[in-house]
């Protein structure tokens, strides 16, 4: 089942805020965050798992909500380095499959 | 570097062939997992496999399979190929699954003509 993420594009100034969501029709097991780069690789951001744990390496924060199956993906601050398709994915009960949403593309500028 | 080694980067053939995508994961991680990405697509999940096993399975089509080797390096074989087969194809490491991030390699570009 593939998480939907909202919203499907944003702009901003460098220096404002943004969220990005991610939700899901199944119960979640845990939800990942990823940035890509045209023509990148996708590099993780953030693991959110059920139960409160978060696992990531960059200053960014995330929040999920296990009951309303949703995350949301908080980017503060924004400089002109945040611009790219962020995705969610998301994996549900007993099932490893890591799968995708869409992607929301976030572009920063001056 | 991520430490997730993709080859060849590029890849350009013909309708009807075979051609074998390769990864090596990064140092100590034991999972990899293959991902198909087309234009205007996301990333679609087709394998996983942990330790040589395959884990979990996506909308891989029969016409592609996958294997992990003991040395835990991984190959996409992609047969009779078509058209819409082309794509950026990713192979994603993780120490373990489900509670790990994945490190993902920087993918190979297939073209078919």
């Amino acid at each position: 089942q593939q998480p939907v993420q909202s919203p499907q594009a944003v702009i901003l100034r460098e220096g404002e805020d943004a969220v990005i969501n991610c939700s899901s029709s199944k119960a979640l097991y845990s939800v990942h965050w990823y940035r890509q780069k045209h023509g990148e690789a996708p590099v993780f951001l953030m693991i959110l798992l059920k139960g409160g744990e978060q696992k990531g390496h960059e200053k960014i924060s995330a929040s999920f909500n296990e009951k309303k199956q949703q995350s949301s993906l908080y980017l503060t601050a924004s400089q002109l380095s945040y611009s790219g398709t962020y995705f969610c994915g998301s994996t549900q009960g007993g099932s490893e499959k890591l799968v995708f949403g869409k992607g929301t593309k976030l572009t920063v500028n001056p | 570097d991520s430490g997730v080694t993709q080859t060849p980067k590029h890849l350009i053939t013909a309708t009807g062939q075979r051609v074998t995508l390769r990864c090596s994961p990064r140092s100590g991680d034991l999972s990899v997992y293959w991902y198909q990405q087309s234009l205007d697509q996301g990333l679609q999940f087709l394998i996983q496999y942990y330790n040589g096993e395959e884990r979990a399975k996506g909308n891989i089509l029969e016409r592609f399979s996958a294997q992990q080797f003991p040395d835990l390096h991984s190959e996409l074989n992609l047969s009779s190929l078509e058209l819409g087969d082309s794509a950026l194809y990713f192979c994603a490491s993780s120490v373990a699954f489900r509670q790990s991030g994945y490190t993902f390699g920087s993918g190979t570009r297939l073209t078919v003509v």
